[in-house]
């Protein structure tokens, strides 16, 4: 069965450090997102990229974080100089097109910025 | 705005049933969808429900929806031990892609 996929599982990285994250979404979808759960807290949503542009971004997804489709299967989230408060697990998710676009998610990046 | 919110613990008997509980705020939600995220595992859909529907069976899955009281549920029939997770309600608004979680509710069961 199709799924997405993310590398790494778990980063640890120094504050102030840039960090990528890396997704390989289910091939024919054309919807890609990331999402983030901090410890204890609810799954938010950060932004959606779809046609190679970002398509909707919430308020978290400020101007440290961007996001790249750089070939025709990777989907890319990078912060540019990480805080503690960006530690989170990190999902990246697709979905096909249409009326019910149900989204699959990868099992996701736990990011700890020290 | 949208919220969402969920119970956050439910501890069970394997072979009963487990009731997981959910309310919305937002009016214009189209489909809600229910979630599990097993240990170090991703999002896995488990159901969802057209907001224009009241209920929706799939196998041991029954979701309920009360469009006027904004609240959802989903029922495990005959909960096993592997269905020991998290379960997080979403809501995805009309015109948008996007979903908007609870915090999720931990279903814990006991042999």
């Amino acid at each position: 069965e199709p799924e997405v996929t993310q590398t790494p599982s778990h980063q640890v990285t120094q504050m102030g450090q840039e960090v990528i994250l890396r997704c390989v979404p289910i091939s024919n979808h054309l919807y890609f997102y990331w999402y983030r759960q901090i410890l204890g807290q609810k799954v938010e949503f950060l932004v959606s990229f779809y046609n190679n542009e970002i398509s909707e971004k919430s308020e978290i997804f400020d101007d440290q974080f961007s996001v790249e489709r750089p070939d025709g299967s990777n989907f890319t989230l990078k912060i540019r100089s990480t805080k503690l408060e960006d530690s989170a697990m990190y999902f990246c998710a697709s979905s096909g097109t249409g009326a019910n676009t149900e989204a699959f998610f990868g099992q996701g990046t736990r990011l700890t910025v020290v | 705005g949208e919220d969402v919110e969920q119970s956050l613990f439910l501890s069970v008997r394997e072979g009963d049933s487990s009731v997981i509980n959910c309310t919305y705020t937002d009016s214009s939600s189209t489909y809600l969808y229910w979630y599990k995220q097993e240990p170090g595992a991703g999002l896995q859909l488990l159901t969802y429900i057209f907001s224009n529907m009241d209920m929706k069976q799939d196998q041991r899955l029954t979701v309920l929806l009360n469009k006027k009281d904004k609240h959802l549920s989903l029922r495990i029939a005959d909960t096993q031990t592997g269905d020991s997770a998290i379960y997080f309600c979403a809501e995805r608004r009309w015109g948008y892609s996007t979903l908007t979680f609870g915090k999720g509710t931990m279903l814990l069961v006991s042999p």
